[in-house]
């Protein structure tokens, strides 16, 4: 069975400090996902990640994939508030389009 | 906004009660995808049509039940409701398979409160 973990599962940071977000899967997967989901809102796609050493960057947002070590990571640059949110990565496997989600990673930005 | 509509975005309702939730892709879109969230389970997969068809289950209750129409509208019906099925219900489309990065995007989101 495909499990999807996250960590940390909380994070508080400052504004202008760099952190990393990590999501790890269990088994082979084609797709990885980030999405970001504001509170008591929905799910917003961030990146797809398709092949081992993709990187994706939008603005200060920057996601990356290691398949051979099943790892993916969100690296956040110069924190502002308006990234305070829950982030959430997904893997789908191979020939099944449902998505299986980490347990998300609540962020939230102190100015 | 996605383009994925749900209605209605708020349902108060008691235990026993049967109650349906809508669901309208994005134009074009052909797969929806129903998934639950809440404090324990977190995001789970429920079900997902393509096209009219049933296409894959996840952990979706015997008293849950979908179905999408000729228009691709999708519904998701759960019966005999308990508190426990108390969540925030998505859902999602894509188009599924027509590109390599086919993303799903989600719906505003169902909120049932099971009282």
């Amino acid at each position: 069975e495909l499990k999807v973990e996250q960590n940390p599962l909380f994070l508080s940071m400052q504004e202008e400090k760099n952190y990393t977000i990590y999501c790890n899967y269990s088994t082979t997967s084609d797709r990885l996902y980030w999405y970001r989901q504001d509170p008591g809102k929905s799910l917003e796609s961030l990146f797809v990640l398709l092949s081992n050493g993709a990187v994706k960057q939008e603005g200060r947002l920057m996601a990356s994939l290691d398949t051979k070590a099943r790892l993916s990571t969100l690296h956040i640059t110069a924190a502002v508030h308006d990234l305070s949110a829950t982030y959430f990565c997904a893997v789908t496997n191979f020939g099944n389009e449902k998505l299986t989600f980490g347990t998300g990673t609540r962020l939230t930005i102190i100015p | 906004d996605s383009g994925v509509t749900q209605t209605p975005k708020h349902l108060i309702t008691a235990t026993g009660q049967r109650v349906t939730l809508r669901c309208s892709p994005r134009s074009g879109d052909l797969s929806v995808y129903w998934y639950q969230q809440s404090l324990d389970q977190g995001l789970q997969f429920l079900i997902q049509y393509y096209n009219g068809e049933e296409r894959a289950k996840g952990n979706i209750l015997e008293r849950f039940s979908a179905q999408q129409f000729p228009d691709l509208h999708s519904e998701l019906n759960l019966s005999s409701l308990e508190l426990g099925d108390s969540a925030l219900y998505f859902c999602a489309s894509s188009v599924r398979g027509r590109t390599p990065t086919d993303t799903q995007y989600f719906g505003p989101g169902t909120r049932l409160t099971v009282l």
